[in-house]
């Protein structure tokens, strides 16, 4: 079947300039995370949205992201006012539910200049 | 506090060779583990996933839990150029909602 896909693949925007990247589940998944890789550096959790339960935005670095997904489909994650250090590959996952394997999308390469 | 720690490595090994790799974790409440492979530039690509003490086994790819010493490894038998990547360990912590990801061990297989 169809894995996570997301878009676009590449975004470059302008300092200043608010971005929304897209994130499509496996068809099933009621689980759905974003994280962020910075060049080089491991994985940062973000946000996590299970069914129709309150997300865990645990991990939003700033009050510039927020993140929406209408019961088990499509996510946006939004990004206002970017700055050049949110330059980074915004990486989609979901899974069955928080205890099985999360399956990632190919990213969004985000590069703010 | 939650913690995942692999060593960063590179970790080289010769064509052929057996690879072990290593991720030890903090919770020992924690439930479910994981092996993620990372070729550079792409997105991580799940290898392994194990729930119970032991061994599993899944072609070249060997992964062994050991709760007790908070302890979990990944064995890749006939190591091959193309296993060249990043490993990343993933743990569920009891008590979190999501996987800790270790930060990765580069693996280098030379021909």
């Amino acid at each position: 079947g169809a894995g996570v896909s997301q878009s676009p693949s590449n975004k470059v925007t302008e300092k200043g300039k608010d971005v929304e990247l897209r994130c499509d589940p496996i068809s099933g998944h009621t689980a759905l995370y974003w994280y962020r890789q910075r060049l080089g550096q491991g994985l940062e959790f973000l946000i996590y949205f299970q069914g129709n339960s309150a997300p865990d935005k645990s991990g939003l670095p700033s009050d510039r992201f927020s993140a929406e997904r209408t019961g088990e489909s499509v996510s946006t994650l939004t990004i206002q006012r970017t700055q050049q250090e949110d330059s980074a590959v915004y990486l989609c996952a979901s899974s069955q539910d928080q205890f099985y394997e999360q399956y990632f999308g190919p990213g969004t390469r985000l590069t703010v200049t | 506090q939650k913690e995942v720690e692999q060593n960063s490595g590179p970790l080289s090994v010769p064509e052929g060779a057996i690879a072990s790799l290593n991720c030890t974790y903090s919770d020992r409440g924690s439930q479910s583990f994981f092996w993620y492979r990372q070729y550079s530039g792409k997105s991580p690509e799940l290898i392994m996933s194990i729930y119970s003490n032991g061994d599993k086994e899944d072609g070249r790819f060997t992964a062994q839990l050991n709760k007790a010493s908070q302890y979990v490894s990944l064995l890749i038998r006939d190591s091959q150029p193309s296993d060249s990547a990043t490993y990343l360990c993933a743990v569920k912590l009891a008590g979190y909602s999501t996987l800790t990801f270790g930060k990765g061990t580069m693996l280098l297989v030379s021909p």
